[in-house]
């Protein structure tokens, strides 16, 4: 069965900084999609940035970007320039099982 | 297009009653998700429908939960009896095929069992 581990339950950044939230995951298949998602207060689910495995080209979307490395099963999202609304849970996300989840909170 | 529906927004109970949520996913979306998000945790598969087909009911309490998708479209998500620990928010999400690679999440129920 696939799982996704996030071992970071909280993080803090100071606004307009850069913060990199950790995801390692396991898996059987040979092509799979990984994503992140955002939670804020609102309980809105918000897609955030995916991955193709097959690509080796890591994902960026904007401030966001990923460093994906899938000998490692490792999947981390970078986001730079921080924003006060970044604020929120950050879920890793495989074949539609979710991470424990990090709480980020940005600092002005 | 108008996004995942669910209803109600927040239900209080008592244990051992019963409870229904409902799930109306994007038109046209052949994959529907239930989740079950304690406070705190991230969301916690709890079956997975293709149509009206179960793909994925491995982490489902099927003593006590129930779901069903009968033509496809809607589902409903069922508790009976619950307990104080189904205390949580119940997350719908839906994707157009298996092979899509945006879920659409709705806001979730919030239920609270006292």
């Amino acid at each position: 069965a696939q799982t996704v581990t996030q071992s970071q339950p909280e993080m803090s950044v100071q606004e307009a900084e850069t913060v990199t939230l950790s995801c390692t995951y396991d898996t059987s298949e040979n092509n799979y999609y990984l994503f992140w998602y955002k939670q804020p207060p609102s309980r809105q689910m918000i897609l955030v940035i995916r991955q193709e495995a097959y690509k080796q080209q890591n994902a960026t979307e904007n401030r966001f970007s990923v460093n994906f490395q899938k000998a490692a099963k490792s999947f981390s999202l970078k986001i730079s320039d921080s924003q006060l609304g970044d604020t929120a849970m950050y879920f890793c996300v495989n074949d539609m099982r979710f991470g424990a989840g990090t709480r980020l909170t940005v600092k002005p | 297009e108008a996004g995942v529906a669910q209803s109600p927004r927040y239900k209080i109970i008592e244990k051992r009653q019963s409870v229904a949520f409902w799930c109306n996913p994007i038109s046209g979306h052949a994959t529907l998700y239930w989740y079950q998000q304690i406070l705190g945790q991230g969301p916690k598969l709890l079956i997975q429908f293709q149509n009206n087909g179960v793909v994925d009911d491995s982490q489902l309490p099927k003593d006590r939960f129930s779901a069903e998708r009968l033509k496809g479209v809607d589902s409903t998500l069922k508790i009976q009896p619950a307990k104080l620990e189904d205390s949580a928010v119940y997350l719908c999400a839906s994707i157009r095929t298996l092979w899509d690679t945006e879920a659409f999440f709705g806001q979730g129920t919030r239920l609270t069992v006292v």
